[in-house]
């Protein structure tokens, strides 16, 4: 079957870095997307990852390793506006072998003063 | 701005009363998605338009329709809204289906009385 797991709460303090764990089981991969959404709004893209590695976007870079179906995305220098839920997506392959985006529960960050 | 638009962002309705919400883009983007997120869900996939070509999901109820006119509109039509449909519904467009990334409009809340 698909799975995605993440944490399902985390808590920091602003100015602080944290890290939000993505674990999955899918078949076949095809590239792993981060999103960001504040309570009530739409999710936003914040990264893609295809190859192994880090990539890195100003105060967020994402994480990946293939070989151990992992990613991990880390906010650095935590602003109270981070305060939102961070979904984690993997496009792998449904049943009819189509490409498809398996959504993790998602991780609700509440940044603290 | 190249965006993603839908209307309304507050949708009432009656138990049974149809509906349509609807969606445009000026990305110019192939693939449109409708997407239903209910509280503390991940999103769940309904169906997806590759440019005229409709896509729907195995488990998307047959009360769920789409029709998509030209590249930059989409709509989804709920023919008898039951209390269980009430959630936020996502329009989401990609260049592609392949590794592309989704870009999200701001949604619409639907509410079922």
């Amino acid at each position: 079957g698909q799975n995605i797991d993440q944490p399902t709460e985390m808590t920091a303090t602003e100015g602080a870095i944290v890290q939000i764990n993505c674990t999955y089981q899918t078949s076949g991969f095809n590239g792993l997307f981060w999103y960001q959404q504040h309570a009530g709004e739409a999710p936003t893209f914040l990264s893609y990852n295809v190859l192994d590695g880090l990539e890195e976007k100003g105060r967020f870079s994402s994480f990946l390793s293939r070989s151990k179906g992992y990613s991990y995305l880390l906010l650095k220098e935590l602003q109270m506006k981070d305060s939102a839920s961070y979904l984690c997506a993997v496009r792998a392959y449904n049943a009819g072998n189509n490409r498809k985006l398996i959504w993790g529960l998602g991780t609700s960050l509440a940044v603290n003063p | 701005d190249a965006m993603v638009i839908q209307n309304p962002r507050y949708q009432v309705t009656q138990f049974g009363k149809p509906v349509t919400l609807s969606c445009s883009q000026t990305l110019n983007h192939n693939v449109m998605y409708w997407y239903q997120q209910k509280s503390s869900q991940a999103p769940k996939l309904l169906f997806h338009y590759y440019d005229k070509d409709f896509n729907n999901e195995a488990d998307t109820p047959d009360n769920f329709q789409s029709r998509r006119p030209n590249t930059s509109f989409c709509f989804l039509d709920i023919r008898s809204p039951g209390l269980g449909d009430a959630a936020m519904y996502l329009c989401a467009t990609s260049r592609d289906t392949r590794a592309d990334t989704q870009y999200f409009g701001p949604g619409t809340r639907l509410t079922v009385l």
